[in-house]
C-alpha cells in the first residue's frame, strides 16, 4: 500500500492568500484526521472525520480554516485568508481500529 | 491540561545499551496506548501499542510497559541503534470514543555510536 498520501509537500505564500492541503488516505481506512505540528503547541488535532463525515472540529483554530471529505479517498483543509501564525507542519493521517497512520506533511510558511 | 505527558524532553544513550522513554497520563478512560517515532521532515510512524488490559508488550527491540495504577508507561528499547535517533510519541485514547489520539509533547532520543 502506498500510505497515506499528502500535497503539496512544501508551500509558500503570502498573507491573505487562500492555500488548500490535500490528502489520499489509505485504502479501506474510515477515520481521517487532520493534525498541526509547531514548536509551541506541539502535535495538536484540528479534525477528524468518520465514513466522509466530520465528527469533531474542536480543534480548528477559528472559521479560516475549513476541511471537507467528499468521499472515502479525498480530504482538504482550507485556509482562507492565511496568516503569518499559521505557518506549521499540517499532517493527515487515516486509520480503521486502532493505530493512525501518517503521512509526510505539508510544509506550510505563510510570509 | 496536558493529559498525556512526556517529561524529558531529551534523552542521550550509547549504542548497545537500553533507552528507556516515559509517558504519564492522567485521564482514567485512556484504555490503548502507543508510541509513534519521528524522523525529520517526515510524518509520526507507528511504532508498538498496548491495550489496558495488558501490562507489557514485546515487539523485537520495543518493549512498552503500562502501569495502570500510576498511570504511567514507558518504552523500552533494547539494544539502541543510532537509527532509533529521532522523537518518540507517546499517545492514548478511549478506544469505544472515536478513535482519536492524545499526544504527549514528544522526548528526542539521541543515540551515540
Amino acid at each position: 500500500d502506498a500510505g497515506v498520501i499528502q500535497s503539496p509537500r512544501h508551500e509558500v505564500t503570502e498573507m491573505g492568500q487562500e492555500v488548500t492541503l490535500r490528502c489520499k488516505p489509505i485504502s479501506g481506512h474510515d477515520y481521517l484526521f487532520w493534525y498541526r505540528q509547531t514548536m509551541m503547541r506541539g502535535l495538536e488535532l484540528l479534525i477528524y472525520f468518520n465514513n466522509n463525515v466530520p465528527i469533531d472540529d474542536s480543534g480548528m483554530p477559528e472559521d479560516r480554516f475549513s476541511a471537507k471529505m467528499p468521499n472515502a479517498s479525498f480530504s482538504t483543509l482550507k485556509i482562507q485568508p492565511s496568516e503569518p501564525r499559521d505557518s506549521a507542519v499540517y499532517f493527515c493521517a487515516s486509520s480503521s481500529r486502532g493505530a493512525q497512520y501518517f503521512g509526510p506533511g505539508t510544509r506550510l510558511l505563510v510570509l | 491540561d496536558q493529559q498525556v505527558k512526556q517529561n524529558s524532553p531529551s534523552l542521550s544513550v550509547q549504542e548497545g545499551r537500553i533507552s528507556i522513554l516515559n509517558c504519564d497520563y492522567t485521564n482514567s478512560m485512556f484504555d490503548y496506548f502507543l508510541w509513534y517515532k519521528k524522523y525529520p521532515a517526515e510524518g509520526p510512524t507507528f511504532l508498538i501499542s498496548i491495550s489496558s488490559i495488558k501490562d507489557k508488550n514485546e515487539d523485537g527491540r520495543f518493549t512498552v510497559f503500562l502501569n495502570k495504577s500510576a498511570k504511567h508507561l514507558s518504552l523500552h528499547i533494547v539494544p539502541s541503534q543510532p537509527g532509533d535517533s529521532a522523537v518518540y510519541f507517546c499517545a492514548a485514547s478511549v478506544r469505544n470514543a472515536g478513535n482519536m489520539l492524545t499526544f504527549g509533547g514528544g522526548t528526542r532520543l539521541m543515540v551515540k555510536p
